[in-house]
């Protein structure tokens, strides 16, 4: 079975810190890993997600296989993060949208 | 692109009645994910349905709970005779040939 674990519920930084949101995870196989973001009354949108090895909005992950961790780190943190972030795992494949969801941090940025 | 749409975002009904939540997937999307957000608690999948198939129903309660897509018209997720502990947050979610994109959910409560 695949898990995903978020151990902070509630993260609090100030502007300009640096951020790292932690994400753990449990699979078998060779997982997809995404970091999703839901800012204040929007919907879920994709952040980034390790295949890709981009960097969006100064964010960036690295897939650790062997500590089997998919960080969110930002160096600046900035108030508009200010957010809740979802670590997603999916068993790949071409059902993009078939997710393993933890459970969310919720990033506070104070300025 | 209007994006994935849900409606409607907000849903109250009495225990023993039914709840249809609908979902139109983005325009040339042929796959749509169904997920529930238990108070509290991160997304869990419930079912992937391709157009007038179930692909994988894995997460879906064995009864009261059913999803169908059409060969025409939105994606519907219904409940039959809710009860209290099915008031969530539903969020639909379709993906094409790369990522999915989310919607912004249905609330039901049930009273």
């Amino acid at each position: 079975a695949q898990r995903v674990t978020q151990p902070e519920k509630l993260l609090s930084v100030f502007k300009g810190a640096p951020v790292e949101l932690k994400c753990n995870y449990s699979y078998s196989g060779s997982p997809e890993l995404f970091w999703y973001v839901q800012y204040s009354r929007q919907r879920l949108q994709l952040l980034l997600r390790h295949i890709s090895r981009e960097s969006i909005k100064g964010f960036t992950a690295d897939l650790n296989k062997g500590e089997t961790s998919f960080h969110l780190k930002k160096p600046f943190a900035q108030e508009e993060d200010s957010a809740m972030y979802y670590c997603a795992l999916s068993a790949g494949g071409t059902s993009y949208g078939k997710l393993t969801f933890g459970q969310g941090t919720i990033l506070t940025v104070h300025p | 692109n209007a994006g994935v749409m849900q409606n409607p975002r907000h849903l109250v009904r009495r225990r023993g009645q039914e709840a249809r939540l609908r979902c139109s997937p983005v325009k040339g999307h042929s796959h749509v994910y169904w997920y529930r957000q238990l108070p509290e608690e991160g997304l869990k999948f419930m079912v992937y349905l391709q157009k007038e198939n179930i692909i994988d129903e894995s997460g879906m309660p064995k009864e009261r709970f059913s999803a169908e897509f059409p060969k025409e018209g939105p994606s519907i997720l219904r409940i039959q005779q809710v009860v209290r502990g099915d008031s969530a947050a539903y969020f639909c979610a379709s993906s094409g040939q790369a990522e999915a994109f989310f919607g912004q959910g249905t609330r039901l409560t049930v009273v």
